[in-house]
């Protein structure tokens, strides 16, 4: 079975500082694809990023860098110097095999304080 | 890049009454629409995945005889909420996927109260 886990559940920052939340995933397909998601209070889900199973390469965006490491099971996620606008829930997610289903982990909130 | 228009965004209804929310792709064509719920400060939850053209198939403890999913077209999924409760209540988002270009698109959601 498929299974995703953030086990950070809040994390509070002041502003400019560099934050990472966690994700550890479980999966017995040989493909699969790694997404993060932002989620503002409004509930729209926020395409970040997308991620298959055979690209180990780290990627940054701007401010976002993922770290995905296939050794530790791992696909995590950095913002450098967060600002307010960063506050929001952010969601780890899997899909993979035959169904196509996407999981979520269970999400980290992020604050970010003035 | 692709659309997905869910409506409505929020709805307000009385108990016992059904309710109708719509998810269409509007520039793609959706293999697969997912539909999930999120109740507060939690994390979103598959209910059940559906193909156009056959029967949705539901995820383990959700009442498929509640939660009733049409998929009629390749742009068009809808869930019906019927005899709705105020346990009912919850926010409720549509993905479509086309298993391609574009992956999973989300819509905007529908926050629903049940009263």
């Amino acid at each position: 079975a498929q299974k995703v886990t953030q086990a950070q559940t809040e994390i509070s920052v002041v502003e400019k500082e560099d934050v990472t939340l966690d994700c550890v995933y479980e999966t017995r397909d040989t493909t699969y694809y790694l997404f993060w998601y932002k989620q503002p209070p409004s509930g729209e889900l926020v395409f970040l990023i997308r991620r298959n199973s055979f690209d180990e390469q780290n990627e940054i965006s701007g401010r976002y860098s993922w770290n995905f490491q296939k050794s530790t099971s791992s696909f995590n996620f950095t913002i450098t110097a967060s600002q307010v606008v960063d506050s929001a829930v952010y969601f780890c997610a899997l899909s993979g095999g035959d169904t196509d289903k996407l999981i979520f982990g269970t999400g980290t909130r992020l604050q970010v304080f003035p | 890049g692709a659309v997905v228009s869910q409506h409505p965004s929020r709805v307000i209804c009385k108990s016992g009454t059904s309710v109708k929310i719509e998810c269409r792709s509007l520039d793609f064509q959706a293999t697969t629409m997912f539909w999930y719920r999120q109740f507060p400060k939690q994390s979103l939850m598959l209910m059940a995945t559906s193909n156009e053209g056959s029967k949705a198939t539901y995820e383990q403890g959700v009442e498929k005889d509640k939660f009733l999913i049409n998929h009629a077209s390749l742009t068009l999924s809808t869930l019906t909420v019927t005899s709705a409760h105020p346990e009912d209540s919850s926010f409720y988002i549509c993905s479509a996927s086309d298993r391609g270009v574009y992956g999973y698109t989300f819509g905007s959601g529908t926050r629903l109260t049940v009263v």
